[in-house]
């Protein structure tokens, strides 16, 4: 399964554009890139899932460079309730059934007033 | 709200016990995966139930095993409690098919061994 890198924190102010970079070098042809949303004793939410280019829904954005090594999620005018962990996942190929996720570390993003 | 229903929400065991945690999937779902999340890190996924067969594991040893019913809804059991077992246990449903890879988690129980 590709391995992915990802800050372990960020800091931003509300009403600002947040982006989160991971990088994925050895992702394969099949692999789709995923990013899920984690508040304190709370599961994992999905926000969006890509394979190249860009992605946008009503959430977030999800861009995809051509070599696909990297990926970057981004999300508008952040406020407090956007402060949680956001995990970059890639994946997907090997689902006869469902969804075996390998999440990494995650990226702690703080939204300060 | 995923429509995932786990519980208990909290548990406390000791040492060497047995621990059976339940999950409702949501409607229409028919693979349920676990998860295990130790404090500070990531899900760990421990294995896959799809049409009430183990589908896949994770690295985790025989004494974590589950089951899923024939509604689609599921347990794990945890057997021979170790201290190392603390954390969120989390469970998600999601519908088969290549390339998704969008779940729906729980709320989680959150298990203490002492």
């Amino acid at each position: 399964l590709a391995k992915t890198t990802q800050p372990i924190s960020m800091d931003s102010y509300e009403g600002q554009e947040v982006n989160i970079t991971c990088s994925h070098n050895n992702i394969a042809t099949n692999d789709y890139i995923t990013w899920y949303q984690q508040f304190p004793s709370q599961g994992p939410r999905f926000i969006i899932q890509g394979y190249k280019t860009k992605v946008t829904n009503e959430v977030a954005s999800l861009f995809i460079p051509a070599d696909r090594k990297s990926s970057t999620l981004s999300l508008p005018r952040v406020s407090l309730s956007d402060t949680a962990v956001y995990y970059c996942l890639v994946g997907g190929r090997n689902n006869n059934a469902g969804n075996m996720l390998t999440f990494g570390g995650g990226t702690r993003l703080m939204v300060k007033p | 709200e995923t429509g995932v229903t786990q519980s208990p929400t909290h548990l406390i065991k000791t040492r060497g016990q047995q621990v059976t945690l339940r999950c409702s999937s949501q409607s229409g779902h028919n693979t349920v995966s676990w998860y295990q999340q130790a404090l500070g890190q990531g899900p760990q996924f421990i294995f896959q139930y799809y049409r009430e067969e183990e589908n896949g594991r994770g690295n985790f040893p025989p004494r974590f095993s589950g089951l899923q019913f024939p509604n689609y809804s599921s347990e794990l059991n945890v057997n021979a409690l170790e201290l190392d077992d603390s954390a969120l246990y989390l469970c998600a449903s999601s519908l088969p098919g290549q390339g998704n890879t969008e779940a729906f988690f729980g709320q989680g129980t959150r298990l203490t061994v002492v």
